[in-house]
């Protein structure tokens, strides 16, 4: 079974600073790996996906690393701004099931 | 395009209750999701439905948990009998449904269940 774990739980920075999010997974036979954002009372938005095959993958500000021999994945997000102040979820895809880790609750102080 | 609409937004309901979600996919979208989200953990797969018929539904707790896709599009999820432990955000997504590497899903905004 597919165990997806997030550290820290909770991370608190002040504005403009770098932000980094770290996602574990213990099943490397992954297709692909998810980072989603998620606003309080919102669903889910995806924000990157990375194939198996893939390193990395960016999307203006946001960068994820993909390392998947040692079950790990990374979410960088530049000069942090407060309107980036959410839950991060990572989760990623084995067969057609999504396994989500619990989150990092990142704020980003003005 | 759309979106994946949810509804109701919020439920409150004393335990013992039945209480009833709807889900619209995204139009043209194969599979739909239910997943259950307990406050400070990540969403967990409850059914998955492809078309009008069940993918995987391991973790539903049938006793009490029914969902049903009429038609391949729309969808409801039940519970009958609530219990407070079924407290939790209940997700809908929708994916075009081919190919397990690129196919992804989108959510919608939930809703919000109380059991007292």
């Amino acid at each position: 079974k597919q165990e997806v774990t997030q550290i820290p739980a909770a991370l608190s920075v002040p504005e403009g600073e770098n932000l980094v999010l770290n996602c574990s997974f213990t099943d490397s036979a992954i297709y692909n790996l998810q980072w989603f954002r998620q606003d309080p009372g919102k669903g889910l938005t995806s924000l990157l996906l990375i194939q198996s095959s893939q390193r990395e993958q960016t999307s203006g500000r946001l960068n994820a690393s993909l390392d998947k021999s040692s079950g790990r994945s990374t979410l960088y997000i530049a000069a942090s701004q407060p309107g980036d102040s959410a839950t991060y979820l990572c989760a990623v895809k084995n067969d057609y099931k999504l396994s989500f880790g619990a989150g990092t609750t990142v704020t980003v102080r003005a | 395009e759309a979106g994946v609409a949810q509804s109701p937004r919020y439920k409150i309901i004393e335990k013992r209750q039945s209480v009833a979600f709807w889900c619209n996919p995204i139009s043209g979208h194969a599979t739909l999701y239910w997943y259950q989200q307990i406050l400070g953990q990540g969403p967990k797969l409850l059914i998955q439905f492809q078309n009008n018929g069940v993918v995987d539904d391991s973790q539903l707790p049938k006793d009490r948990f029914s969902a049903e896709r009429l038609k391949g599009v729309d969808s409801t999820l039940k519970i009958q009998p609530a219990k407070l432990e079924d407290s939790a955000v209940y997700l809908c997504a929708s994916s075009l449904g081919r190919g397990a590497t690129t196919d992804t899903q989108y959510f919608g905004p939930g809703t919000r269940l109380t059991v007292l």
